[in-house]
């Protein structure tokens, strides 16, 4: 069974600090791979997806993530943080085959604190 | 563009009553979900749709039915709510194909007393 692990419930960051959320996973095939952020009371909006190719992915709002494969991580990282980026972080895992048909499992959050 | 719309936004309901959530998109999308969102454990899928007329099960669909008669409308049905389905709802709908990412509503929150 596929599943997803964000070990850190919560962070704590000054503004202006680097960023790294911790994101594994376990998945039985190949894996697509997903950062999407939730600010209080909204949706969730994509931050970046990996399918294939290059490992380092870049997305919206200066973030970006690292595929390993032998670790099974996709960490979300961001050089300088800004108050704005305050908010739950989600990693997801879904499938690349046809019968997957884009199901997604989400870890279990990060919630990010920015301190000015 | 509006995207997933989902009504309403909150509801209030009493242990047994019945309510349906309205998941709406524009997009043309053939897939859509529903979700659950509690603290400390992510989204988890209840029930999705790969097509109009067709809808499956999730990781937790005890407790909900779901329809979908017309491409851009996914229902979620509670026919006799519990406080266990206090939650908050999210719809999210996507492409067929590869390489596409979900699109999401803003959510409902749902509490049953």
């Amino acid at each position: 069974a596929q599943s997803v692990t964000q070990p850190d419930i919560h962070i704590t960051v000054s503004e202006g600090a680097s960023l790294e959320l911790r994101c594994n996973y376990s998945y039985g095939a190949t894996p697509y791979l997903f950062w999407y952020v939730q600010s209080p009371g909204q949706g969730l909006q994509l931050l970046l997806k990996y399918f294939s190719g290059d490992t380092l992915v870049q997305g919206i709002k200066g973030f970006e993530a690292e595929f390993k494969r032998s670790q099974s991580s996709f960490n979300l990282r961001k050089p300088s943080v800004h108050w704005s980026d305050a908010a739950e972080y989600f990693c997801a895992v879904g499938g690349a085959g046809g019968t997957s048909y884009g199901k997604l499992t989400f870890g279990q959050g990060t919630i990010l604190t920015v301190h000015p | 563009n509006a995207g997933v719309t989902q009504t309403p936004k909150f509801r209030v309901l009493k242990t047994g009553q019945s309510m349906t959530l309205l998941c709406a998109q524009d997009m043309n999308h053939e897939y859509m979900y529903w979700y659950r969102q509690d603290p400390g454990m992510g989204l988890r899928l209840i029930h999705y749709s790969v097509g109009e007329g067709t809808t499956a099960k999730g990781e937790v669909p005890d407790g909900y039915n779901v329809s979908r008669l017309k491409k851009q409308n996914f229902l979620l049905g509670l026919e006799s709510a519990a406080p266990s389905q206090t939650s908050v709802y999210f719809c999210a709908s996507r492409p067929r194909g590869l390489n596409q990412p979900q699109h999401f509503g803003d959510g409902t929150r749902l509490s049953i007393l």
